[in-house]
């Protein structure tokens, strides 16, 4: 069964603005990370920020978790063409096994 | 190499015929994930291997499937008597250790089951 769940399910934003997506989640967490899937295909590990951390930065990203809440967010500033892909939250609360939301799909226009 | 690889990268199958789907993951990392995914869904966990420990199986969703890891490496799922909802991408994934690392993903095998 999925933990994570992504919101929105999909988003369309103009070259050089910002796209923000949240996930929640059900149970304790360990750490939330954050992947991104171009075409279907293999996940790119994008950010891990673990539960005693607010807030984390990776370039272009920037990744809140509110453990109170049990949610999470990410930031992509500046979104470029390359940006469009699907972008998953995973949560980590029994040491190795993700769970995965369904995704946001981003599409980024030129 | 320097990444995860899997083969093959495409699969057609007919309905009952066995499959092998292979992973090999980045040298010196102990743990390897099996993970499904269906058309527009996200992940679905299927097994975990670390070192020499018993795998978790906990995910794998009928006793057609089963997997291996040899010597600690490669790794192979193998799918008896395939089923049309077997048709999804398998992905495969490695980890330094267990333990709340991060887990490094293969391209995937499209499995189609006609």
């Amino acid at each position: 069964s999925q933990q994570g769940e992504e919101d929105p399910q999909a988003l369309s934003i103009q070259e050089g603005e910002n796209a923000t997506m949240n996930c929640s989640y059900k149970t304790s967490i360990n750490n939330l990370q954050w992947y991104r899937q171009n075409s279907g295909r293999g996940l790119v590990h994008l950010i891990l920020i673990r539960s005693n951390e607010r807030e984390k930065h990776s370039g272009r990203l920037r990744v809140t978790l509110d453990t109170s809440k049990k949610s999470s967010s990410l930031l992509i500033t500046a979104s470029r063409a390359a940006d469009t892909a699907s972008y998953f939250c995973a949560t980590d609360s029994n040491d190795y096994k993700l769970s995965f939301g369904a995704g946001t799909t981003v599409t980024v226009r030129a | 190499g320097a990444g995860v690889s899997q083969s093959p990268s495409n699969k057609v199958t007919e309905k009952g015929k066995d499959v092998e789907l292979r992973c090999d993951p980045i040298s010196g990392h102990t743990a390897l994930y099996w993970y499904r995914q269906s058309l527009g869904q996200g992940l679905e966990f299927l097994i975990y291997f670390q070192g020499n420990s018993a795998p978790d199986k906990s995910g794998l969703p009928s006793d057609r499937f089963s997997a291996e890891r040899t010597g600690g490496s490669v790794s192979t799922l193998t799918i008896q008597r395939t089923q049309q909802e077997d048709s999804a991408v398998y992905l495969c994934a490695s980890s330094r250790t267990s333990g709340s690392e991060t887990q490094y993903f293969g391209p995937g095998t499209r499995l189609l089951v006609l």
